[in-house]
């Protein structure tokens, strides 16, 4: 299996722009997670999902930011419109038990908003 | 919420001696925590988790041990090497009414001297 896949692998922006992060989980994880890293706020859980159908999504900052699953096999996270203060490394991670199990990282997209 | 707090947030060690990190969790109901270690440039990876109906786990030269009525819990990495050099990040997972939260640690960041 390739793991779990991200695109892009770095994004160059500028404020204002939306912004569309892609993820693919491993194939047959029913659970799928959306993290921000930032040197200030360490690794933030923003929404995850279980059978394409959002759970929890106490983390996302603010209306700016939206996830979706369409699919078993595909996850979006859009920034709409994009600031600065959204630069971070936003993972991606799946699951095939759950929360409480081992979760599978992606390599990560680098954002930045200039 | 759950506040989980991680110490040191830095440690140098000779290669061959032990590290010793831990973590502090605020709400009795979590269950779950799990370490992951993430080299530089690279994603976060499961290294060891631990349940709480168990108090100690062991894998070849790294072990966690929970303490429940403390609520904290620690990774001990024995015989260090240079490639244990990254940031190892803590973490705790709570079932509440709204679904499943997960917590991660500030993070350590660990150099082995050689």
């Amino acid at each position: 299996d390739a793991g779990v896949i991200q695109s892009p692998r770095h994004e160059v922006t500028e404020m204002g722009q939306e912004v569309t992060l892609r993820c693919k989980p491993i194939s047959g994880h029913d659970y799928l997670f959306w993290y921000r890293q930032t040197m200030m706020r360490g690794l933030e859980l923003l929404i995850y999902f279980n059978n394409n159908v959002p759970i929890d999504d106490s983390g996302m900052p603010e209306d700016r930011f939206s996830a979706k699953m369409p699919n078993a096999s595909f996850s979006t996270l859009k920034i709409q419109p994009s600031e600065p203060r959204d630069s971070a490394v936003y993972f991606c991670a799946s699951s095939s038990q759950g929360w409480a199990y081992e979760q599978y990282f992606g390599p990560g997209t680098r954002l930045t908003v200039t | 919420g759950e506040n989980v707090e991680q110490h040191p947030s830095t440690l140098s060690v000779q290669e061959g001696d032990s590290a010793v990190i831990k973590c502090t969790y605020s709400d009795s109901a979590s269950n779950y925590f799990p370490w992951y270690k993430q080299e530089l440039g690279k994603r976060p990876q499961l290294i060891i988790d631990i349940r709480s109906n168990v108090g100690e786990k062991k894998d070849q030269r790294i072990a966690v041990t929970l303490n429940k009525t403390a609520k904290h819990f620690s990774l001990h990495i024995t015989e260090t090497q240079p490639e244990d050099s990254a940031v190892y990040f803590c973490a705790a997972s709570i079932k509440g009414l709204s679904g499943n939260q997960f917590y991660f640690g500030t993070g350590t960041s660990l150099t082995v001297i050689p």
